[in-house]
């Protein structure tokens, strides 16, 4: 079975600053896929970011990147130049080509002014 | 891109109704549809996998007589909530998965269900 741990409930960040969101996944499978989603206010699951398995550079997405360590099963986003709006709650997520998407626990991040 | 339409966005029923949410995939076609529910602020829960024109798979601990998903055609699935009590008030997700793969999954934007 696939586990994915978030182990920051919250985090907080001040505006223009970086922050980074961990997450670690746990499969026996090899060919897979993992994403970051926000979800604001609204609850609209927003597709941040998303990273194959089999390759080896870390995927980007403007302001947003990741650290994607396969042998280390670790898998965390970088935000950087932090906006007001980028305030919600970040969920990494795993899937294969066979299988459903299972999610952390996700990570509530705050910015500040 | 790909959209997910969700109605209705949110549903107040009486203890013991029914209650149908439906899932479609605007622009391409679903052969996979999966249902989450989600407490307050807590993660996506899956409670079912759906594949079209087959028998939903559930979950563990998912009763699948209270909550019948259908996915009769590639661009709609349905969840309905039987007998709806207070316990099942919760926001439920559907998301669609096309093909190939890599296409992504796609979300709709979410029913509020609050059982009265």
């Amino acid at each position: 079975a696939q586990t994915v741990t978030q182990s920051q409930p919250e985090m907080s960040v001040q505006e223009a600053e970086t922050v980074t969101l961990s997450c670690t996944y746990d499969t026996s499978e090899s060919d897979y896929y993992l994403f970051w989603y926000k979800q604001p206010p609204s609850r609209q699951m927003i597709l941040v970011i998303r990273q194959e398995a089999y390759k080896q550079q870390n995927a980007t997405e403007n302001r947003f990147s990741v650290n994607f360590q396969k042998a280390a099963k670790s898998f965390s986003l970088k935000i950087s130049d932090s906006q007001l709006g980028d305030a919600a709650m970040y969920f990494c997520a795993f899937s294969s080509p066979n299988n459903d998407m299972r999610f952390g626990a996700g990570t509530r991040l705050t910015v500040k002014p | 891109g790909a959209v997910v339409s969700q109605h209705p966005s949110w549903v107040i029923c009486k203890s013991g109704t029914s209650v149908k949410i439906e899932c479609r995939s605007l622009d391409f076609q679903a052969t996979t549809m999966f249902w989450y529910r989600q407490f307050p602020k807590q993660s996506l829960m899956l409670m079912a996998t759906s594949n079209e024109g087959s028998k939903a798979t559930y979950e563990q601990g998912v009763e699948k007589d209270k909550f019948l998903i259908n996915h009769a055609s590639l661009t709609l699935s349905t969840l309905t909530v039987t007998s709806a009590h207070p316990e099942d008030s919760s926001f439920y997700i559907c998301s669609a998965r096309g093909q190939p793969f890599n296409y992504g999954y796609t979300f709709g934007s979410g029913t509020r269900l609050t059982v009265v």
